[in-house]
């Protein structure tokens, strides 16, 4: 398994503002994730974050929106952008482990409130 | 593509009764099929998985799925409950060979004394 750290853990913003959410891993890993949880919804994937390249980007998610750095293989970065009110879910960093049937481990989240 | 569909938005029930949540997918190959917990303000946290072999899986604090391809299941079930599993419940499939995964909409498991 893994071990993943996600900051900051909860925030509160103000619209037009941008925050950047880090997540660490413990351990050397080839894939990983972001997904967005908006309030009693299920997970959607928003991106790949791929290392020394650009991220891979799901239908309804742009890198404009959601800019996106992975610079080694344990870090990775989501930025939310010019956010709204609508922009208020749970982000999650995920990281998969290849040879564990793809399983995807999970870090804590980071709340985020737009006001 | 694949598709997940949590039959149940929210499954009451009273401390040590049997609880069983369910699952179905679709999918034109070969796939994976997981479960995840959240417990309240905290990330996703894996249950169980089936990638292959025996059709019954087991998985971390007592629960258990069953894998029925025919009718294209994923149940989970779990013989006696606690109040801490009182938790959101997803099911998630992948294709084999890749991680992209798809959740269900999840399932609110609510334990009662």
């Amino acid at each position: 398994s893994a071990v993943i750290s996600q900051k900051p853990s909860r925030d509160i913003c103000q619209r037009g503002t941008s925050l950047t959410i880090q997540c660490q891993v413990d351990s050397q890993v080839t894939m990983m994730f972001w997904y967005r949880q908006q309030p009693g919804q299920s997970l959607t994937l928003i991106a790949t974050a791929n290392q020394g390249s650009e991220a891979t980007y799901e239908s309804g998610f742009v890198i404009d929106k959601f800019p996106i750095s992975r610079p080694n293989l344990t870090f990775s970065t989501l930025t939310v952008s010019n956010m709204s009110p609508e922009d208020s879910s749970i982000y999650l960093c995920s990281v998969g482990l290849a040879g564990a049937g793809e399983t995807q481990y999970f870090g804590p989240g980071t709340r985020l409130l737009v006001l | 593509a694949q598709s997940v569909t949590q039959l149940d938005s929210q499954v009451p029930v009273f401390e040590e009764a049997p609880v069983e949540l369910r699952c179905n997918y679709s999918s034109s190959v070969s796939v994976y099929l997981f479960w995840y917990v959240q417990y309240p303000n905290q990330g996703l946290q894996l249950l169980l998985k089936y990638l292959s072999g025996s059709t019954l899986v087991k998985g971390i604090n007592g629960f258990e799925a069953e894998f029925n391809k025919s009718q294209t299941s994923f149940h989970l079930r779990k013989p006696s409950v606690h109040i801490s599993d009182t938790a959101e419940y997803f099911c998630a499939v992948s294709q084999t060979g890749g991680f992209k995964t798809i959740f269900g909409a999840g399932t609110r498991l609510f334990v009662k004394a």
